[in-house]
């Protein structure tokens, strides 16, 4: 159980284009969902919490027009990075939390989604 | 905010010597501690944790200590094998209503064979 998947695993595009990213929790409903971002041999930094139905949380130097969150079900969040630049390169990684799963406090992640910007 | 300390960045052991990562959190009301595995290019997957009503934990080769008067905590791998090499995280939350996870820096562990 606590399955998270993410979809595409792999995304190139060109400076200035939009990407869309998605993060389903196969076998739980989750009712967190958070994004982290990861450079290469550096740790996990969280971007934004998102809960189903509610604005997201982002954290602080986060630009949240440019790192759109929806979260609108309890197993689907989504993460789309407008106007993509090559800083904007990275490993794009999901996790959820579901209460009764474990702890209400343990985060499964997903895959990840390795995004290049040419 | 919180603030979390891990030591060493990098540490290389011999196959089946023990080895052990240690971490430190500045915010005394955190009381969940996981610690995540991840090899190059894969999610991290969670291998053990602890919250702050006990003081150890142990799982197979696997245990956990937690000192929260010192506030920090430590992970401890025995018998060492050469698929133990990945980067291993140490958290820590002060739970609320999201249980938003602080990482240390992560430790590169090399178990030579």
């Amino acid at each position: 159980g606590a399955v998270v998947s993410q979809h595409p695993s792999r995304v190139i595009c060109k400076s200035g284009t939009s990407v869309k990213i998605e993060c389903r929790s196969l076998d739980f409903q989750a009712t967190t969902m958070f994004w982290y971002r990861q450079f290469p041999k550096q740790s996990l930094m969280l971007m934004a919490t998102s809960n189903e139905g509610s604005k997201a949380t982002y954290e602080q130097g986060v630009e949240k027009d440019k790192f759109l969150i929806n979260h609108a079900s309890l197993t689907l969040s989504t993460l789309t990075v407008t106007s993509a630049h090559p800083e904007d390169s990275s490993f794009y990684i999901c996790s959820a939390t579901a209460p009764g799963l474990a702890g209400a406090d343990t985060q499964y992640f997903g895959p990840g989604t390795r995004l290049t910007v040419l | 905010g919180e603030n979390v300390e891990q030591h060493p960045s990098t540490l290389s052991v011999q196959e089946g010597d023990s080895a052990v990562i240690k971490c430190t959190y500045s915010d005394s009301a955190s009381n969940y501690f996981p610690w995540y595995k991840q090899e190059l290019g894969k999610r991290p997957q969670l291998i053990i944790d602890i919250r702050s009503n006990v003081g150890e934990k142990k799982d197979q080769r696997i245990a956990v200590t937690l000192n929260k008067t010192a506030k920090h905590f430590s992970l401890h791998i025995t018998e060492t094998q050469p698929e133990d090499s990945a980067v291993y995280f140490c958290a820590a939350s002060s739970g609320g209503s999201n249980y938003k996870l602080t990482f240390g820096k992560g430790t590169l562990l090399t178990v030579n064979p």
